[in-house]
C-alpha cells in the first residue's frame, strides 16, 4: 500500500503558529483528513476533505493540500493542543485507507 | 449524541480467538459504513477493516486478512470483529470508527478496547 509520511515530532511556542505536514502519493488523488489524539484518549477528527472542519472544531485549526503534501496549521497554539496528530487518506494501492505515522506536537 | 462503545477486549494466548464488539447509539448504524482501527502500545494508528452498510463490501489489511472477520447487526446497532490465530503483534487498542462525511473521514470513534496477546 501507499505510505503517508509525517515528521515524528514538532514543537511550537505557546500562542504561535505551527504547520504539520503529511506527504504521500495518495494525496494527489484523494482527500486528506487529520486527527488529534491526546494520551489515553481516542482520536478525534479535526479536518476532512483537505480543508473542512467538523462542527465543534475551533477555527484555529485549518488544512490545505498541494500536490502530494497535506498540511494542518494550528494558529495561536494552546497548551491543550499538545498531542499526537495523524493524517489519513484513501488509497488506491492495497489498503483502502492509510494513516501517517503521526506527529507529536510539543507546546513550549 | 453519537456514541460508539467497544467491548470484549482482554488477555488471550497466542493462537487464540477473541471477539470484540462495538455498540452504536445516537445514530442508525444501518446508514453508515464502519471501520476497525488499531493502535499497538506506543505506536501509530493502523486501519485494519471496513464493512459497508449491507455487508456486501468488506476489506481487510494484509496484516489481518484471513484471520479476522468483520460483521455487523444493523437491527441491534452493533459491529463485531472476530479475531483468530492471534499473534503477539496483534496486541493493541482496537477502535471502531464511523465512515462518515460521505466517506471522507472517520468522523466518530469509540474509546477503544485493549486486546493483549500474551502467554
Amino acid at each position: 500500500s501507499s505510505e503517508l509520511t509525517q515528521d515524528p515530532a514538532v514543537s511550537v511556542a505557546l500562542g504561535q503558529t505551527v504547520r504539520i505536514t503529511c506527504h504521500g502519493d495518495s494525496l494527489r488523488a484523494y482527500f486528506a483528513s487529520w486527527y488529534r489524539q491526546k494520551p489515553g484518549q481516542a482520536p478525534i477528527l479535526l479536518i476532512y476533505g483537505n480543508n473542512n472542519r467538523p462542527s465543534g472544531i475551533p477555527d484555529r485549526f485549518s488544512g490545505s493540500r498541494s500536490g502530494n503534501t497535506a498540511s494542518l496549521t494550528i494558529t495561536g497554539t494552546q497548551a491543550e493542543d499538545e498531542a499526537d496528530y495523524y493524517c489519513n487518506s484513501r488509497d488506491s494501492i492495497g489498503d483502502p485507507w492509510v494513516f501517517g505515522g503521526g506527529t507529536r506536537l510539543t507546546v513550549l | 449524541e453519537v456514541q460508539l462503545v467497544e467491548s470484549g477486549g482482554g488477555v488471550v494466548q497466542p493462537g487464540g480467538s477473541l471477539r470484540v464488539s462495538c455498540a452504536a447509539s445516537g445514530f442508525s448504524l444501518k446508514n453508515y459504513g464502519m471501520n476497525w482501527v488499531r493502535q499497538a502500545p506506543g505506536k501509530g494508528l493502523e486501519w485494519i477493516s471496513y464493512i459497508n452498510v449491507v455487508s456486501t463490501t468488506i476489506y481487510y489489511s494484509d496484516s489481518v486478512k484471513g484471520r479476522f472477520t468483520v460483521s455487523r447487526d444493523n437491527d441491534n446497532n452493533s459491529l463485531f470483529l472476530q479475531m483468530s490465530g492471534l499473534r503477539h503483534e496483534d496486541t493493541a487498542v482496537y477502535y471502531c470508527a464511523r465512515d462518515g462525511l460521505r466517506g471522507l473521514a472517520f468522523d466518530f470513534w469509540g474509546q477503544g478496547t485493549l486486546v493483549n496477546v500474551s502467554s
